[in-house]
């Protein structure tokens, strides 16, 4: 069963250092999202990507975060100068080709903890 | 402002009666609302989509109602088991390019022998 791979599983980082966290979406998916979960609160979006660009993103996703999809198979999602509040679970989500009317697939997420 | 609630943070049944959990929202006009089980230290798994247009939909022992102009959609887990036990969040599935969704709040699920 095909599944989005997301790595690594827990990062552990000093405030204020750039961090990079990486997902394989499923193949042939189009549409490409990251998702963050706080210990204990909501999954919030972040941001969306289709087409090489971003569509949508939320107030959370101000300039201090970036996303790429540099070799058409992995999507990254980085953090320049990450802060305390940053600590979180990041998920990546991948949907199909027809996009609205499909099922997101999640990966297993990465745990960021910053110290 | 936007919100989307769902009932109660955490609901204890027993096991073999019917689960009914509540996601309310304002201020969306969702195109479709998806529900997603999601277990501890892992990432949502879909379970059911349903269209503005539908009134229900059904899979298993799961069924889903959504109301828009209530703007409330229930999710029912029938003849419920302890492995039932975990987080349950809906999610408006919002029209736009970036096909994004956004999810509630969650309610906890347990299931008792």
């Amino acid at each position: 069963e095909p599944e989005v791979t997301q790595t690594p599983s827990h990062q552990v980082t000093q405030m204020g250092q750039e961090v990079i966290l990486r997902c394989v979406p499923i193949s042939n998916h189009l549409y490409f999202y990251w998702y963050r979960q706080i210990l204990g609160q909501k999954v919030e979006f972040l941001v969306s990507f289709y087409n090489n660009e971003i569509s949508e993103k939320s107030e959370i996703f101000d300039d201090q975060f970036s996303v790429e999809r540099p070799d058409g198979s992995n999507f990254t999602l980085k953090i320049r100068s990450t802060k305390l509040e940053d600590s979180a679970m990041y998920f990546c989500a991948s949907r199909a080709r027809t996009g609205l009317n499909t099922e997101a697939f999640f990966g297993q997420g990465t745990r960021l903890t910053v110290v | 402002s936007q919100k989307i609630e769902q009932n109660s943070e955490a609901l204890n049944i027993q096991e073999g009666k019917t689960a009914t959990l509540t996601c309310n929202y304002t201020n969306y006009s969702p195109a479709y609302l998806q529900w997603y089980r999601q277990d501890p230290g892992r990432g949502p798994v879909f379970l059911l989509l349903i269209r503005e247009n539908e009134k229900e939909k059904r899979k298993e022992r799961l069924k889903v109602t959504f109301d828009t102009t209530l703007k409330q959609s229930l999710f029912h887990i029938t003849a419920s088991q302890p492995a039932d036990s975990a987080t349950y969040l809906c999610a408006l599935d919002m029209w736009g390019t970036g096909n994004q969704f956004y999810f509630g709040t969650g309610t906890s699920l347990t299931v008792i022998p």
